[in-house]
C-alpha cells in the first residue's frame, strides 16, 4: 500500500499568515485528496488534487483560501491562506490509484493564534 | 444527498469480548465499503474493505458483513485487545465516483 508523508506534522501560526502543507507519496497515484478533520469529528473533503490541471473543490471550499498544487503523480501541496482561528484543524492528505484502496498521511495539526 | 449513518458513537467493551459497529448508507449504487481505524495523533488506517459482490470478509479477528438489500454493513471485532481502542470510521463509494462518503465515527474503548 502507498506510504504517504506529510510535512509539517504540526504548526502554530499567527492569524493573517499562510501555511503550505506538503504531501509526498512513495508511488505514483492517480488521485490525491485533501481533507479537514475537526477534533472528534469525521472527515470533510476539501478538494481533489488533479495532476496537470486545477484542483476540484467541494462545496464550501474555494481556491483563493485553499490553493492546491499537484506538479506530478507523487506530490501535492495545500496552502491555507490568510488564516483565522476557525482554520485551526487537522489537515489530512490522502491518495489512491485506480481500483486501489485509499490511504492517508498522519495529518498536519494546525493551530491559529 | 448521499449519506452514511454510523452507530454507536461510543462503544465500551470488556477486553476479550466482541465489538460490533454498524453503518447504513443511502446510495443504493454504492459498491465499495471500507473501514478505517484512527488512533490518537495518526491518520485513518484502512483495516478492511468489502465490495458489493461479497457478503462477508474476514481478516483474523476482524470481519465485515454487508446486507445490500437493507443497505447496511457492519464491522465485527472478536477477542478485543487494548490496542483495538481507537476511533473507527465506515465509508461508502460507488466506483463511478471519486469521493468516499464517511460515517461520523465510533470511539471504541476496551476496558481491561
Amino acid at each position: 500500500s502507498a506510504v504517504i508523508s506529510q510535512k509539517p506534522s504540526r504548526d502554530i501560526c499567527q492569524r493573517g499568515t499562510s501555511l503550505t502543507i506538503q504531501c509526498q507519496v512513495d508511488s505514483q497515484v492517480t488521485m490525491m485528496f485533501w481533507y479537514r478533520q475537526q477534533p472528534g469529528q469525521s472527515l470533510t473533503l476539501i478538494a481533489t488534487a488533479n495532476q496537470g490541471s486545477e484542483a476540484t473543490y467541494e462545496s464550501g471550499f474555494v481556491i483563493d483560501k485553499f490553493p492546491i498544487s499537484r506538479p506530478n503523480l507523487t506530490f501535492s501541496t495545500l496552502t491555507v491562506s490568510n488564516m483565522s482561528p476557525e482554520d485551526s484543524s487537522i489537515y489530512l492528505c490522502s491518495a489512491r490509484d485506480n481500483n486501489q484502496p485509499q490511504h492517508f498521511g498522519d495529518g498536519t495539526r494546525l493551530s491559529i493564534l | 444527498g448521499e449519506n452514511v449513518e454510523q452507530h454507536p458513537s461510543t462503544l465500551s467493551v470488556q477486553e476479550g469480548d466482541s465489538a460490533v459497529i454498524k453503518c447504513t448508507y443511502s446510495d443504493s449504487a454504492s459498491n465499495y465499503f471500507p473501514w478505517y481505524k484512527q488512533e490518537l495523533g495518526k491518520g485513518p488506517q484502512l483495516i478492511i474493505d468489502i465490495r458489493s459482490n461479497v457478503g462477508e470478509k474476514k481478516d483474523q479477528r476482524i470481519a465485515v458483513t454487508l446486507n445490500k438489500t437493507a443497505k447496511h454493513f457492519s464491522l465485527h471485532i472478536t477477542e478485543t485487545q487494548p490496542e483495538d481502542s481507537a476511533v473507527y470510521f465506515c465509508a461508502a463509494r460507488r466506483d463511478s465516483n471519486y469521493q468516499l462518503i464517511w460515517g461520523a465515527g465510533t470511539k471504541l474503548i476496551i476496558k481491561p
